[in-house]
């Protein structure tokens, strides 16, 4: 069965203090592993697009890497607006382009 | 300003009325979705369209309805048949592998 799980499922940091949050996968025939972050009451906001193992992306604070078998959110030194969930989907085959998403990681920064 | 529009952002219902949500998105995406969104769980999928005139029933489907008639707009009918509508309902649209969201539904029945 296609899965994604997303670890820890809360987290809190005091601001400046990184940390890295974990997205594990199985599914067949990985095409893509999408991150979003997620304020309350709105929808996902598209961060990255990982292809392949190896691969790594950044934005600002943020950076994403790939792995066979999973996903790292690294974040280096978060401010209070940080604060949100955090999703993880990956887009694989299943006859339909299929994409399966995690529960998310809620991240709180304390200022 | 391209984007995904879902309206409205509010919609409350009474038991054994149909709603349809709507979806619109300017992005002349080919594939567009529907996700209900619950608390403590993750993004399910309803409905999905790969074009026009086609589309695909997803993991929980019952008590939902959808159509594609146009490429732009992919709206989401709750049917009576829903037995637990009440949700956060999430429309997105993709190319390749960036997929884009919408900034939500917030359904009630009451």
């Amino acid at each position: 069965e296609d899965q994604v799980t997303q670890s820890p499922e809360a987290l809190r940091l005091q601001e400046g203090e990184s940390s890295s949050l974990n997205c594990s996968y199985t599914v067949s025939g990985l095409r893509g592993l999408f991150w979003y972050r997620q304020d309350p009451g709105k929808g996902p906001e598209f961060l990255f697009t990982l292809y392949s193992a190896g691969e790594e992306k950044e934005k600002e604070r943020l950076k994403a890497t790939l792995t066979k078998k999973e996903s790292f959110l690294h974040i280096t030194a978060p401010k209070p607006e940080d604060s949100a969930t955090y999703l993880c989907a990956a887009f694989h085959s299943g006859g339909y382009q299929k994409v399966t998403f995690g529960t998310g990681t809620k991240l709180q920064v304390i200022p | 300003d391209g984007g995904i529009t879902q309206s409205p952002k509010y919609l409350f219902r009474k038991e054994g009325q149909n709603v349809t949500l709507s979806c619109e998105q300017n992005l002349n995406h080919d594939a567009m979705y529907w996700y209900r969104q619950d608390p403590g769980q993750g993004l399910r999928l309803i409905y999905y369209s790969q074009i026009v005139n086609d589309f695909q029933k997803g993991d929980i489907a019952e008590g939902y309805s959808v159509s594609r008639e146009k490429k732009e707009s992919f709206p989401l009918t709750v049917t009576s048949a829903q037995k637990n509508p009440t949700a956060f309902y999430l429309c997105a649209s993709k190319m390749n592998t960036e997929a884009f969201f919408g900034q939500g539904t917030r359904l009630t029945v009451v």
